[in-house]
């Protein structure tokens, strides 16, 4: 089915571990973004990706690196994991005026 | 900078009842707005959307109209169901890839 794909779904890390959280969209969609749902905080821009080779910060990029070398994919990039960073994370994607489709969502806990 | 802000929840009704959950915003353009459903365990989905002042969304028996005198979009719905039991986020998008998206409102729909 056609949609944006988030793996893994669950993940827990250790303190200081590094990992990628992968996100593909078959739908050709030029705009991808991540976003952090936290309890009471509604979702957070973290990265967005306005086409390949192009990204830019959101409100809360520290701790979080993103690419888009093709427009399928776009990965996020945990680089040093911190307990702050237990969250649920979420890819989405969209054309123009269009609303977002979102993947599943990967929940993240670092202990 | 652009902003959402919802009513704070959780809303209770018994099936049948009248919703109505609040949404105000501020930008500095004319954003496109947007409430999106998020059930359990999943990713939010797209309910309705509004791209201009005085458009109605609708979708599943929810409308929202685009008030720009009020700068609201409010979400109602006639009759609600035990499905509608879910997170409800409203968002506005400018002429940006910058969505901003309300901290969400809990319902819970008892039969």
């Amino acid at each position: 089915n056609a949609g944006v794909t988030q793996t893994p779904k669950f993940q827990v890390l250790k303190t200081g571990q590094s990992m990628t959280l992968q996100c593909a969209q078959d739908m050709n969609h030029e705009y991808m973004s991540w976003y952090r749902q936290d309890p009471g905080m509604g979702l957070r821009l973290i990265h967005y990706s306005v086409g390949a080779g192009i990204t830019d910060q959101g409100e809360v990029p520290n701790g979080y690196n993103v690419s888009r070398s093709t427009t399928e994919d776009f990965p996020l990039r945990l680089l040093s994991a911190a307990p702050s960073q237990t969250s649920v994370y979420f890819c989405a994607s969209r054309q123009g005026a269009h609303g977002y489709t979102f993947g599943s969502g990967t929940r993240l806990t670092v202990v | 900078g652009n902003s959402v802000t919802q009513m704070e929840g959780p809303v209770t009704l018994s099936e049948e009842a009248f919703l109505t959950i609040n949404c105000t915003y501020t930008a500095t353009g004319y954003p496109s707005l947007f409430w999106y459903v998020q059930y359990p365990g999943e990713g939010l989905q797209l309910l309705l959307k509004a791209t201009k002042a005085d458009d109605k969304g609708s979708n599943k028996g929810f409308e929202a109209t685009y008030r720009k005198e009020t700068t609201s979009f409010h979400l109602e719905k006639g009759s609600v169901q035990v499905s509608d039991s879910a997170v409800y986020f409203c968002a506005l998008s400018d002429a940006g890839n910058d969505m901003r998206f309300g901290a969400g409102t809990r319902l819970t729909v008892k039969p």
